[in-house]
């Protein structure tokens, strides 16, 4: 059974830094592009960033380039984001996900986590 | 980025019936024989869980009733006959350019 469980989110200032993970368990990890995706409180799903199998290609959405870092270690089944000077409008769950299949490039997402929550607040 | 656009934001309708919601993107999400479109069903305090792919593809253990159509930039999702569990928001996606952005959700509520 395929298992994403994040976690490292809390409350955190404006400015400040977290590191997010996603532990991978049920499939081969190193096969699949994983992705972050977020919800704002009763809002609707934002894609984040995205990792290549390797990671050698990693892609970012607009509103986090320069300020988020996707990252991924395939001898941990470990998936990472790096999210620094966070702003209130970052606050929301951040999902990570599992492509739909191996080796594809460009994938929806099958299989999500839980989340974890941010809270950015003064 | 492509944006997409997703109608109607709010759909009333009762058990049984049958529904078609739309999706719009800005630009093709098409390339060759690929419609790089997809569909998620997302209830209150879950995350979302993928119904459609490729346009028209269901994902594993998603009933028949759920089908996916479109291409280039139109996309909808049709459920034959609703049923009390299928009240829930619906997103569509784009994997074809990146970001792989989200449509805005079409909330489908019960009548």
């Amino acid at each position: 059974e395929v298992q994403l469980l994040e976690s490292g989110g809390g409350l955190i200032q404006p400015g400040g830094s977290l590191r997010l993970s996603c532990a991978a368990s049920g499939f081969t990890f190193n096969n699949y592009v994983m992705t972050w995706v977020r919800q704002a409180p009763g809002k609707g799903l934002q894609w984040v960033s995205g990792i290549s199998v390797s990671g050698d290609s990693t892609y970012y959405a607009d509103s986090v380039k320069g300020r988020f870092t996707i990252s991924r270690d395939n001898s941990k089944n470990t998936l990472y984001l790096q999210v620094n000077s966070l702003r209130v409008e970052d606050t929301a769950i951040y999902y990570c996900a599992k492509a739909v299949r191996a080796y594809a490039t460009s994938p929806p997402l099958d299989s999500w986590g839980q989340g974890t929550l941010i809270t950015v607040s003064s | 980025e492509i944006v997409m656009t997703q109608s109607p934001a709010t759909l009333s309708v009762s058990p049984g019936e049958r529904v078609t919601l739309s999706c719009r993107a800005s630009q093709s999400v098409s390339q060759s024989v690929n419609d790089n479109m997809a569909w998620y069903q997302q209830k209150p305090g879950q995350p979302p869980r993928l119904l459609i792919y490729g346009a028209s593809t269901r994902a594993t253990g998603i009933p028949a009733r759920f089908s996916g159509g479109g291409s280039g930039t139109e996309f909808t999702l049709t459920i034959s006959s609703l049923q009390p569990e299928d009240f829930a928001i619906y997103y569509c996606q784009q994997y074809n350019n990146w970001p792989h952005t989200f449509g805005q959700g079409t909330n489908l509520e019960i009548k």
